[in-house]
């Protein structure tokens, strides 16, 4: 089963506003990754944050993560058309890389 | 090569028919991984190989399911015997080694996924 929860679970913004999205997880962690999937491709990896970090940054996007809560959230900002696609969370636990996704936010750029 | 390659792109079969699905991990990565992603949305970890062994299949379903990675060969996932539950996309992943004392692994690359549809 899904280890854990993103919301929203859709999202409608104009272009060059911020897009924030959560995700929930359960169980201790080693990594949290994000990774972005557009319709019918496989899922491009954003940006890794490590149980031990509690913020980071590539570019337009940022990452926090608190382990005392088990949540995360991914911000981008300054949003363009090329970012509508769908956004996963997917956490790993220490001696195994298999990833454990969320559900997913459906993020959708209008012009 | 420099992506995760995966064929077929999409591959019909009747109902207790074989699938194959095959998976080229990109030159250099250590680790493949199969993910099965029904509707869309949920992601299912299926089983996961370092070079050729066995990592993880705690995901598999024992009965119908199996995958190899052989050396100088694609990586491949069979299913048995197909069930119409068994239509889905299938990503295969690979990832660098990943050295644990650093508690820090690889990110995955993915494929494209083969989907699969059961008649």
């Amino acid at each position: 089963s899904q280890q854990g929860e993103e919301d929203p679970q859709a999202l409608s913004i104009q272009e060059g506003e911020n897009a924030t999205m959560n995700c929930s997880y359960k169980t201790s962690i080693n990594n949290l990754q994000w990774y972005r999937q557009n319709s019918g491709r496989g899922l491009v990896h954003l940006i890794l944050i490590r149980s031990n970090e509690r913020e980071k940054h590539s570019g337009r996007l940022r990452v926090t993560l608190d382990t005392s809560k088990k949540s995360s959230s991914l911000l981008i900002t300054a949003s363009r058309a090329a970012d509508t696609a769908s956004y996963f969370c997917a956490t790993d636990a220490f001696g195994n890389e298999k990833l454990t996704f969320g559900t997913g936010t459906r993020l959708t750029i209008i012009p | 090569g420099e992506e995760v390659a995966q064929t077929p792109k999409h591959l019909v079969r009747g109902e207790g028919q074989k699938a194959k699905l095959y998976c080229a991990p990109i030159k250099g990565h250590s680790y493949v991984f199969w993910y099965q992603q029904v509707l869309k949305n949920e992601f299912k970890f299926l089983i996961s190989f370092q070079n050729e062994n066995v990592f993880d299949e705690t995901g598999m379903p024992k009965e119908r399911f199996s995958a190899k990675c052989l050396p100088n060969s694609p990586c491949s996932l069979e299913i048995q015997a197909t069930k119409l539950e068994d239509s889905a996309v299938y990503f295969c992943a690979s990832s660098q080694f990943s050295d644990w004392s650093l508690t820090s692994n690889q990110p995955q690359h993915f494929g494209d996924g083969t989907r699969l549809s059961i008649l």
